[in-house]
């Protein structure tokens, strides 16, 4: 079966601090893979989607940026963090443009 | 623009009842429409996936709807249960452009004992 797996799950950072945040699936091969954002009382922003190892597409402009290095590997980073980027980041995977599937979620808290 | 929006924002039924969930979409070109649970401070349960050639989807006590041409899809819960309490979020995918996700704000369930 398919799992899915986002670390870590709370983080505190200050402003200006860099940030990596992972993501991982097992059980199946060539995913397309998500990372979106939920703000308090909001709905959620669709950040970047992967087709592919090395394929990218942003959705909003913005201080961050994600990376695939392996097929099931899905990294969001930051250089400099801004209080605005407080909030849930919530990885998802999906066959092609079928059921996505959500890992548990980081919480990102910006001091 | 494809907007989503759910209504009511929150609910509060007495354990028992049978209830009805809304999501209304403003573009009828849509690839499929899916409904997810999110308990607090938690990852999202996709529950059902409509897709764009489907009328609807049933899962045990869940049955979802699709009317593309009004823009609307209902989540009906029967015989509601305190463990149904969760937000309750409808996502449409876009047929063009990438096929992004483009999620409602969510309908708050709480099912009294």
């Amino acid at each position: 079966s398919q799992t899915i797996h986002q670390w870590p799950a709370t983080l505190v950072q200050p402003v200006g601090s860099p940030l990596s945040l992972e993501c991982t699936v097992e059980g199946t091969s060539n995913p397309n893979l998500y990372w979106y954002r939920q703000a308090a009382g909001r709905g959620l922003q669709l950040l970047f989607y992967s087709v592919g190892i090395g394929q990218i597409s942003s959705e909003v402009p913005q201080n961050l940026s994600a990376s695939r290095p392996q097929d099931r590997q899905f990294i969001l980073s930051s250089k400099k963090l801004l209080l605005s980027d407080s909030g849930f980041y919530l990885c998802a995977w999906s066959v092609l443009e079928e059921t996505q599937y959500f890992g548990p979620g980081t919480r990102l808290l910006v001091l | 623009k494809q907007e989503v929006t759910q209504i009511p924002a929150a609910l509060s039924v007495p354990e028992g009842e049978n209830l009805v969930l809304n999501c209304s979409f403003t573009d009828s070109a849509i690839y499929n429409l899916q409904w997810f649970r999110q308990d607090p401070g938690k990852g999202l349960t996709s529950l059902l996936l409509i897709q764009s050639s489907q009328r609807e989807q049933t899962s045990g006590r869940l049955n979802a709807s699709l009317d593309k041409s009004s823009g609307r899809s209902t989540l009906y819960i029967a015989a509601s249960q305190p463990g149904d309490s969760a937000t309750y979020l409808c996502a449409v995918r876009r047929r063009t452009g990438g096929f992004k996700t483009i999620f409602g704000a969510g309908t708050r369930l709480f099912v009294k004992a």
